[in-house]
C-alpha cells in the first residue's frame, strides 16, 4: 500500500492568496483526519470524516478554513483568503474501522504539507 | 475534558542503552486507547505501539514496550538498545470511542540518541 498521500509537500504563498491542500487516504480506510502541527500549539484536529461526511469539524479555526470529501479516495483542506499566522505543517491521517464497529483505531499519516504564508 | 500530558520536553540517552519517556492522561471513561507516534526529522508521523485501555498486558513491539499503569493514569514508553535512528519527538495519544475518533495528543519528548 502507498499510504497517505499528500500534495503539495511544500507550499509558499502570499497574505490574502487562496491555498489548497490534498490528500488520498489510504485504500478502504473510512475516516480521514485532518490536522495542522505548530511550535506553539502542538497537533490539533482540524476537521475528521467518516465515510466522506463531515463528523467534527470544531477544530477548524475559522470560516476561512474549509474541507471536502468528494468521494473516499480524495479530500482537500482549502484556506481562502490566506493569512501568515496559518503557516504551519498540515497533516492528512486515515484509519479503518472494521465492520460491526470493533476495530483498531490507529490513525496512518501522510507526510504533511509544509504552508509558508508570507 | 481529557487531556494529555508529557513532562519531559527533551531528553538524551546514549546508544545501546534504555530511556523511559513518560505520559499521563485524564479521563473518566473506562474504555479507550492510548498510542505511541515517533516523528523524526522527515517530519512523518509513525505509528510505535498502542495499547487498550481493557488489557492489563503490557503491549511490546521489538525493542519498545510500555509501562500502562491503569489506576495512576500513566503510560509510558521504554525504549530499550537505543538506536541513533530513535532520534525523533515522541508523541503519546489518547482516544475515547465514546467521544468519537478524536486524537488527543500530548505537546512531545524530543529523543535525542547520542553516540
Amino acid at each position: 500500500d502507498a499510504g497517505v498521500i499528500q500534495s503539495p509537500r511544500h507550499e509558499v504563498t502570499e497574505m490574502g492568496q487562496e491555498v489548497t491542500l490534498r490528500c488520498k487516504p489510504i485504500s478502504g480506510h473510512d475516516y480521514l483526519f485532518w490536522y495542522r502541527q505548530t511550535m506553539m500549539r502542538g497537533l490539533e484536529l482540524l476537521i475528521y470524516f467518516n465515510n466522506n461526511v463531515p463528523i467534527d469539524d470544531s477544530g477548524m479555526p475559522e470560516d476561512r478554513f474549509s474541507a471536502k470529501m468528494p468521494n473516499a479516495s480524495f479530500s482537500t483542506l482549502k484556506i481562502q483568503p490566506s493569512e501568515p499566522r496559518d503557516s504551519a505543517v498540515y497533516f492528512c491521517a486515515s484509519s479503518l474501522r472494521t465492520s460491526g464497529g470493533v476495530g483498531s483505531y490507529e490513525q496512518y499519516f501522510g507526510p504533511g504539507t509544509r504552508l509558508t504564508v508570507t | 475534558a481529557q487531556t494529555v500530558t508529557q513532562s519531559q520536553p527533551e531528553m538524551s540517552v546514549q546508544e545501546a542503552e534504555t530511556v523511559t519517556l513518560s505520559c499521563t492522561y485524564d479521563t473518566s471513561e473506562s474504555n479507550y486507547y492510548l498510542f505511541w507516534y515517533k516523528q523524526p526529522p522527515s517530519r512523518q508521523m509513525i505509528l510505535v505501539i498502542r495499547q487498550e485501555a481493557y488489557k492489563q498486558q503490557n503491549a511490546t513491539e521489538n525493542r519498545f514496550s510500555v509501562n500502562f499503569q491503569k489506576a495512576a493514569k500513566s503510560f509510558s514508553l521504554k525504549i530499550s538498545d537505543s538506536q541513533l535512528g530513535d532520534t525523533a519527538m515522541y508523541f503519546c495519544a489518547f482516544m475515547t470511542p465514546a467521544y468519537g475518533q478524536n486524537f488527543v495528543f500530548g505537546p512531545g519528548t524530543r529523543l535525542s540518541v547520542l553516540p
